[in-house]
């Protein structure tokens, strides 16, 4: 069963870069079944997607963040990641990694815990 | 982008009560989307995808419908453990955008 784990600095300041990993277990990450994904939830507030990557390093991200984010997929470590650079409080959130799978329908599932981050001059 | 505009934001209910939750896209998607339920202090779970299907494991009482630009949720008979926080999202295409969640209250 496919289980997603984000990982990470729970404080960051601000204009310096958020980086994030997410280590996937009970799958491949170079499956071609799935797309891997960020998503962040400020505190309570809904949910936005960040942007998705696949395992051959193919991107899409959300225009809203402005070119600021930067993903990639280690394949040798099943892990895949997240920069988010010039970080501002705004982008104090819980950040959760997540699943797509590439049927079409662009559905998350599994989705990791999430981790807080906070960011703060 | 596609906004998805969600409603109620909040609806109170009573075990056993039979609830909708619409979710309107600001264009025609199809039947792209999707459906999550999320518990305080959780992350969201995949209750339903394209429109209507039903994810593994989420019981029978949940349903959804819809095509175009309106697409419902409904529970048919509420449980205790239902009355937390529900987001429909759009998969039609990038940005994929969420609706801005509807609290289910005793």
């Amino acid at each position: 069963q496919l289980q997603l784990q984000e990982s990470g600095p729970e404080l960051v300041k601000s204009s310096e870069t958020l980086s994030l990993t997410c280590t996937v277990s009970g799958g491949s990450i170079s499956s071609a079944s799935y797309y891997w994904a960020w998503l962040r939830q400020p505190p309570g507030k809904g949910l936005e997607w960040i942007g998705s990557i696949y395992y051959s390093g193919r991107t899409y991200d959300n225009p809203s963040l402005k070119s600021r984010v930067t993903m990639s997929v280690d394949t040798s470590e099943n892990q895949f990641s997240l920069n988010l650079g010039s970080a501002t409080a705004a982008d104090t959130a819980v950040y959760y990694c997540a699943g797509s799978y590439s049927s079409g329908w662009n559905w998350f599932h599994p989705w990791g815990q999430g981790t807080l981050v906070t960011v703060s001059s | 982008d596609i906004q998805m505009t969600q409603s109620p934001s909040s609806l109170s209910a009573s075990v056993g009560d039979r609830v909708t939750i619409t979710c309107r896209a600001s264009q025609s998607i199809s039947r792209y989307v999707n459906w999550y339920q999320q518990k305080p202090g959780k992350a969201p779970e995949l209750l339903m995808f394209a429109a209507s299907s039903l994810q593994s494991g989420v019981p029978s009482r949940f349903s959804g419908d819809g095509s175009g630009t309106d697409f419902t949720l409904t529970i048919s008979s509420l449980q205790p453990e239902d009355f937390v926080t529900y987001y429909c999202q759009q998969g039609y295409g990038t940005p994929y955008t969420f609706g801005q969640g509807t609290k289910l209250e005793i």
